[in-house]
């Protein structure tokens, strides 16, 4: 059974970056695609991007094209933990933020969602 | 992209009744298509995958049919447990992965 726990809520400025991880426990890391995926209040949910593990190499990574140039994730397999940045956040940007893993792209597994906001 | 479109987007009801949710996709996605039920303050948990299949541990009450651009999600007899968000996801492309806007089954 993989559980996926994610960090505390945070509050940015516009401008600013995030960083919100999520500690995979129950399976390895190199095992799984991790994605992320977030959702505005009141709204539904948005697909962002994957990370996919490769052999003895960095893994690969699918961006939607809405984030592009914002958004990195990376994985720390030393700690089966994964990073998703986003960069020149804007007010648009304030949503609860998911980790989510599973099959063939969709997802049985789900982080408890991290709450970011950003507000001057 | 492919374009996810679920309606309706509320839906009221009572417990008992059966409840369907459509969903459909701007191109053929075969039956890539996952179902997940939110409820207020969760993560989305996953129902059905693969159009049909239904995940472990979910009950029998929610089916799911369809295929190439046209799906249904069916609550047979709708429980108390069941007042939540639906979403439809498809995962024929990555580029990217898409949702339906949501259904949100209320009470009547």
């Amino acid at each position: 059974q993989v559980q996926l726990v994610q960090s505390g809520a945070e509050v940015k400025k516009p401008g600013a970056s995030m960083k919100v991880s999520c500690k995979v426990s129950g399976y390895t890391l190199t095992e799984l695609s991790m994605h992320w995926v977030r959702q505005a209040p009141g709204k539904g949910l948005e697909w962002m991007g994957s990370f996919d593990p490769e052999d003895g190499e960095a893994g690969e990574q699918i961006y939607a094209q809405k984030f592009q140039g914002r958004v990195t994730m990376t994985e720390d397999t030393s700690t089966d933990t994964a990073y998703m940045e986003l960069s020149s956040l804007g007010s648009e940007d304030t949503a609860v933020y998911y980790c989510a893993t599973g099959s063939l792209g969709y997802f049985q597994y789900w982080g408890q969602g991290t709450l970011v906001t950003v507000s001057s | 992209d492919i374009q996810m479109t679920q309606s309706p987007s509320t839906l009221s009801a009572s417990v008992g009744d059966r409840v369907t949710i459509t969903c459909r996709a701007s191109q053929t996605i075969g039956s890539w298509l996952a179902w997940y039920q939110q409820k207020p303050g969760k993560a989305p948990k996953l129902l059905i995958s693969k159009a049909s299949t239904l995940e472990s541990g979910v009950p029998s009450r929610f089916s799911g049919s369809g295929s190439g651009t046209e799906f249904t999600l069916t609550i047979s007899s709708l429980q108390p447990d069941d007042f939540a968000t639906y979403y439809c996801q498809q995962y024929n492309s990555y580029s990217p992965l898409t949702f339906g806007g949501g259904t949100k089954v209320e009470i009547k």
